[in-house]
C-alpha cells in the first residue's frame, strides 16, 4: 500500500520560506510522477507543481501563481518529494498535499501539511 | 473561477441516487480522462475513478463515471450519509501550462 506523509507546514511571515517533505513508501519512487496540490481553507483544490520521473525526463512543470518562487525535488534515494517555497504570499496560504501522478489520475494522497503565511 | 464546472451543491435522501457533472471544453474533457474524488470533512481527497469510469480497488460499484464529449458524470447509487462530502472533477488540459485543472467542487449532502 502506497503511504505517503508529509511535513514541514507552520507558520511564516509573507516573504519567508519553507521547505515541505513528503516521504514516500509502498511504491517504486523511482518510477513515480509526483504533484503537489494544495486546497486554501474553505476552498477547492489547486494543482501546484509536478516532477515526473527520471526515465520519463524528470520534467517539472509549475503553476503560474507559484513559477518562479516553489521548487519541486525529489530524491530517490530517500525516497522523499519536495517543495522549496520561496517568498511567500499570504495567498499560499493552505493545506498542501503530495500526491502519486499516474493513470491519468491523482492516485494515492498524503494527509496534507497546512502552511499559513501570515504577519 | 475553475476551468471545470461543476455544481455547488446537491442533496438526496439515503438509498436514493445522484449524479454530479463536470463541464469542461474540448481542450480538456474533450480530449483526456477524467477522474474523480471524494473529501471527507477534515481529510485528504481520495481517488474515487480514473479513466473515466474506472473504478480503484476498494471503491464500492455504487460510484461510477461516465463521460460524452465535453461533460462528464459521477453518479453514486443507494446513497449512505457517510457519502456526505466533496467530490472534484480533474482531468489534463492540452491548451494550458498547467497538467491538471480541477472542478471548484461539489457537496453532496445526504438529507
Amino acid at each position: 500500500e502506497v503511504q505517503l506523509v508529509e511535513s514541514g507546514g507552520g507558520l511564516i511571515k509573507p516573504g519567508g520560506s519553507l521547505r515541505l517533505s513528503c516521504a514516500a513508501s509502498g511504491l517504486t519512487f523511482s518510477n513515480a510522477w509526483m504533484t503537489w496540490v494544495r486546497q486554501a481553507p474553505g476552498k477547492g483544490l489547486e494543482w501546484v507543481a509536478r516532477i515526473k520521473s527520471k526515465p520519463s525526463g524528470e520534467e517539472i512543470d509549475y503553476a503560474a501563481p507559484v513559477k518562479g518562487r516553489f521548487t519541486i525535488s525529489k530524491d530517490d534515494s530517500e525516497p522523499t518529494l519536495y517543495l522549496q517555497m520561496n517568498s511567500l504570499k499570504t495567498e499560499d496560504t493552505a493545506v498542501y498535499y503530495c500526491t502519486t501522478d499516474r493513470d491519468s489520475s491523482l492516485n494515492s494522497w498524503g494527509q496534507g501539511t497546512l502552511v499559513t503565511v501570515s504577519s | 473561477q475553475s476551468v471545470l464546472t461543476q455544481p455547488p451543491s446537491v442533496s438526496a435522501a439515503p438509498g436514493q441516487k445522484v449524479t454530479i457533472s463536470c463541464s469542461g471544453s474540448s481542450s480538456n474533457i474533450g480530449r483526456n480522462y477524467v477522474s474523480w474524488y471524494q473529501q471527507l470533512p477534515g481529510t485528504a481527497p481520495k481517488l474515487l475513478i480514473y479513466e473515466n469510469y474506472k473504478r480503484p480497488s476498494g471503491i464500492p460499484d455504487r460510484f461510477s463515471g461516465s463521460k460524452s464529449g465535453t461533460s462528464a458524470t459521477l453518479g453514486i447509487t443507494g446513497l449512505q450519509t457517510g457519502d456526505e462530502a466533496d467530490y472534484y472533477c480533474a482531468t489534463w488540459d492540452s491548451s494550458l501550462t498547467d497538467p491538471w485543472v480541477f472542478g471548484g467542487g461539489t457537496k453532496l449532502t445526504v438529507l
